[in-house]
């Protein structure tokens, strides 16, 4: 069964700390493994990662992948009170060909002032 | 553009009435996707289309049926709600190509509630 587990899942810091959140999984035909933010709404795309090693940089977000030991790490340093957040992680599987993403559970993340 | 539209975005069924959600998409994608969202589960894969005529179950297709008759359109019919549909779903979009992965794109989603 492919499994995808985020932890923590939850985590309250205060403004200008920061935080790693983690993302493991377990999937047969890995393709990439991909970066949510969602705030209210729909989740909004983050990062894509597909090879190890390689680090994905955006302003104070930054995400590595490693395949050798099927995990990836999403940081955020000097966090904002507008990073609050759920942050999902997805690994996309193929099954004959098509996309899948199969989730993890969360990480709702809390920036207080 | 729109990006992905999602209609209602909330809703009240009784048990056992029928219902369509609809999810339109103006980017011309060929991929698309419904998921739901329920408390400390994360998105679940429902039913996807690789394209117009083709469509596929996901994890969760038990009391859902898909069709796609058009690029845009990719509609979600409940046969039969139960309660536990109660759910938030999102409808999502993406490119396709071969083997190479594209992020999703995802609609403001629909709150569905059945008592």
């Amino acid at each position: 069964e492919d499994k995808v587990v985020q932890s923590p899942l939850s985590l309250v810091v205060h403004e200008g700390d920061t935080v790693t959140l983690n993302c493991s999984y377990e999937v047969t035909n890995f393709r990439s493994l991909l970066w949510y933010k969602q705030e209210k709404k729909a989740p909004t795309f983050l990062f894509m990662l597909t090879s190890s090693g390689i680090e994905k940089k955006s302003g104070r977000l930054s995400s590595i992948l490693d395949k050798k030991e099927l995990f990836s790490i999403l940081n955020i340093t000097a966090t904002q009170t507008g990073d609050s957040a759920i942050y999902l992680c997805a690994v996309d599987i193929r099954v004959q060909g098509a996309q899948k993403l199969v989730f993890g559970q969360g990480t709702r993340l809390t920036i207080n002032p | 553009n729109a990006g992905v539209t999602q209609t209602p975005k909330f809703q009240v069924l009784k048990t056992g009435q029928s219902m369509t959600l609809q999810c339109a998409q103006d980017m011309n994608h060929e991929y698309m996707s419904w998921y739901r969202q329920d408390p400390g589960m994360g998105l679940r894969l429902i039913h996807y289309s690789v394209g117009a005529g083709i469509t596929d179950q996901g994890e969760v297709p038990n009391g859902y049926n898909v069709s796609r008759s058009t690029t845009e359109d990719f509609p979600l019919r409940l046969l039969s709600a139960a309660p536990s549909q109660t759910s938030v779903y999102f409808c999502a979009s993406s490119r396709t190509s071969g083997s190479h992965s594209y992020e999703q794109y995802f609609g403001p989603g629909t709150r569905l509630t059945v008592t």
